[in-house]
């Protein structure tokens, strides 16, 4: 399983755009990157995945260069809400086992 | 997306006695389903893997013995913490996926374990 490394933690004001990016090196050729929130005292919640350049849902954009090596998960307008830890990781096609990282913990302020 | 619950949702007990914690998949089969295990400020480490119908497998330094699974049927995994102790005592959070091509997973709400 490929090691993520993140930020430790990223302050932001409320209504700006949060970048966080993540390295995994060592990514395999067959390995998606995902991410998930999580808020204290609830279970991580998924935000988005992706394998190569650009993914978009309905809360975040997920960029991936070319090689692979890192990606950075963008957060269009932050509200107060959005404080929370958020996870990088990497997983083979077909493998649901995750292994979590430390994480980014995102404070928003007012 | 798909629904992971966890009951109970926290649990209080004295030192010595054993709690089951269950995860249900609610609208899905799930034949794998995982066991996390997190402490304060810290990040999520996986317990164990647990397979419908077999053996669960566990990580490397969690003891089977004190940490009995339980994957009887597709949409249930329990996870028993045994003659628990006051280190025992963390945030237990279940995991699972559909297995139908997606790569996305679902996490149970967790469960909060309180040795006294």
């Amino acid at each position: 399983l490929a090691k993520t490394t993140q930020p430790i933690s990223m302050d932001s004001y409320e209504g700006q755009e949060v970048n966080i990016t993540c390295s995994h090196n060592n990514i395999a050729t067959n390995d998606y990157i995902t991410w998930y929130q999580q808020f204290p005292s609830q279970g991580p919640r998924f935000i988005i995945q992706g394998y190569k350049t650009k993914v978009t849902n309905e809360v975040a954009s997920l960029f991936i260069p070319a090689d692979r090596k890192s990606s950075t998960l963008s957060l269009p307008r932050v509200s107060l809400s959005d404080t929370a830890v958020y996870y990088c990781l990497v997983s083979g096609a077909g493998s649901y086992q995750l292994t979590f990282g430390k994480g980014t913990k995102l404070s928003v302020i007012p | 997306g798909a629904v992971v619950s966890q009951h109970p949702s926290r649990v209080i007990c004295k030192s010595g006695t054993s709690v089951k914690i269950e995860c249900r998949s609610l609208d899905f089969q799930a034949t794998t389903m995982f066991w996390y295990r997190q402490f304060p400020k810290k990040s999520l480490m996986l317990m164990a893997t647990s397979n419908e119908g077999s053996k669960a497998t566990y990580e490397q330094g969690v003891e089977k013995d004190k940490f009995l699974i339980n994957h009887a049927s597709l949409t249930l995994s329990t996870l028993t913490v045994t003659s628990a102790h006051p280190e025992d005592s963390s945030f237990y959070i279940c995991s699972s996926a559909p297995g139908t091509g997606e790569h996305e997973q679902f996490f149970g709400p967790g469960t909060r374990l309180t040795v006294l």
